[in-house]
């Protein structure tokens, strides 16, 4: 079983689009996260959520929103996507304890044209 | 501001050899330095990670050296294997970031047979 999926794995569409991606975790953790690697192969942290509190990076554009319709989903939504939204956008997830490592799933490679 | 700063960015290494990886971090509140390991298609994995109060902390082939004066950390792989090649990534957080990490820039390891 996949500890944490994410669909759909490749998503291709134009500017000015709003699009989502899914994903959910099997394994009981309390906190998920969205991350977004560029095309240099940096890591971002997006946003921070669990059932009691939502930590958003303040780089991150107001058209990115998360939703949690329950504590194993965290889907992201982009709104108007840009050019420059075109990335590889992972989502974790980690246990309640402080320094629980992070699971990642395999990613969503986003391009916007 | 890039709050970690890792290098370097590629590192050929032949197999049986060291592969070092150094980062330096800004932040003095950063208490906990895991590392993660990034192969193609593929979210990252937590490799290893150490706590500022320790000096070293080795896992098998993996190795941390941790110079907390300096604010300096580094991953070494010993008698490196093609298997290793992947890119790895070091990455800080703080007791209140609610495991937010912070990333360093990522290195891609390719270890030659």
């Amino acid at each position: 079983d996949t500890a944490v999926s994410q669909t759909p794995k490749y998503l291709v569409t134009q500017m000015g689009n709003d699009k989502s991606i899914k994903c959910e975790q099997n394994l009981g953790h309390d906190t998920m996260y969205w991350y977004k690697q560029d095309s240099k192969k940096f890591l971002k942290i997006m946003f921070s959520y669990n059932n009691k509190e939502l930590i958003i990076n303040e780089t991150v554009p107001n058209r990115f929103s998360p939703k949690s319709p329950d504590k194993a989903h965290l889907n992201l939504h982009i709104n108007s996507l840009e050019l420059g939204d075109s990335a590889v956008y992972f989502c974790a997830s980690a246990g309640g304890f402080y320094n629980s490592p992070l699971h990642f799933g395999n990613g969503t490679r986003l391009t916007v044209t | 501001q890039q709050q970690v700063k890792q290098s370097p960015q590629s590192l050929i290494v032949q197999k049986g050899g060291i592969s070092i990886i150094n980062c330096a971090y800004e932040n003095t509140a950063f208490d906990y330095f895991p590392w993660y390991q990034q192969f193609p298609g593929k979210g990252p994995a937590l490799l290893i990670a150490i706590r500022p109060d320790v000096s070293e902390k080795k896992e098998g082939r993996f190795t941390i050296s941790f110079n907390k004066s300096a604010k300096q950390f580094s991953l070494h792989i010993m008698d490196s294997q093609p298997g290793d090649s992947a890119t790895y990534f070091c990455a800080a957080t703080t007791n209140n970031a609610g495991n937010m990490l912070t990333f360093g820039g990522g290195t891609r390891l390719m270890v030659k047979p």
